[in-house]
């Protein structure tokens, strides 16, 4: 079954301790990315990529960091989570950029 | 970045109604698309718009892209329960890529 896997599904964590999402797609897809989602803001992309070794800023990246070393892989990094970055969180992939197949999110709390 | 107006920001509606909604952006996009996230989930696409003036339909769904390529419009008939949800509009610019601010829709049995 095609599908993009994130985990964990929920964190939370505290201020300054660093940690990771991860996001796996099974599609073979080159285009990947990462957006957060608030009340009455849509998503906004925080990263994406290309593909292996390319990846870029999107609209908010401040506080987050990304990689790109195999094509299936895009995990999310917060070197030191501050609590604005309590949000949900999604990945997505696409084989063109246009059509995004996304995973089912993780919430994350940061206290 | 590009900011993508939706409206209504909400709306309650009985079952069995036709919805209407829209979203707006200050620049001119070459792709429209229109996704739907349901409770807990992540986004669906719906529809996806490629021409200026494209009318595209998905069952009791159709969209259309906006002649000025700055709309487009999202029109569902004959509501029924499962139609909950947020709805977004989206597009690339670029190697970018945005959605709108959402239209929450409610339906009453």
């Amino acid at each position: 079954e095609a599908q993009v896997t994130q985990n964990p599904r929920y964190l939370i964590t505290v201020t300054g301790k660093k940690l990771t999402v991860t996001c796996s797609q099974n599609m073979n897809h080159e285009y990947m990315s990462w957006y957060r989602q608030d009340p009455g803001l849509g998503l906004r992309q925080i990263y994406y990529s290309m593909n292996v070794e390319v990846t870029d800023k999107g609209d908010v990246p401040e506080g987050y960091k990304v990689s790109r070393k195999e094509k299936r892989n895009f995990p999310l990094i917060l070197e030191s989570p501050s609590p604005n970055q309590t949000s949900l969180y999604f990945c997505a992939s696409s084989a063109n950029r246009d059509i995004q197949y996304f995973g089912a999110g993780t919430r994350l709390s940061v206290l | 970045g590009q900011q993508l107006n939706q409206s209504p920001q909400s709306m309650f509606i009985q079952e069995g109604e036709d919805v209407s909604m829209n979203c707006t952006s200050s620049s001119i996009f070459n792709t429209w698309l229109w996704y739907k996230q349901d409770p807990g989930e992540g986004p669906v696409l719906l529809i996806a718009l490629y021409k200026a003036g494209e009318l595209t339909s998905n069952g009791r769904l159709t969209a259309q892209f906006g002649i000025t390529r700055k709309d487009s419009f999202l029109n569902i008939s004959a509501s029924i329960p499962s139609d909950v949800g947020i709805y977004f509009c989206a597009g690339p610019v670029g190697n970018q890529f945005y959605f709108g601010t959402g239209t929450s829709l409610t339906v009453i049995p």
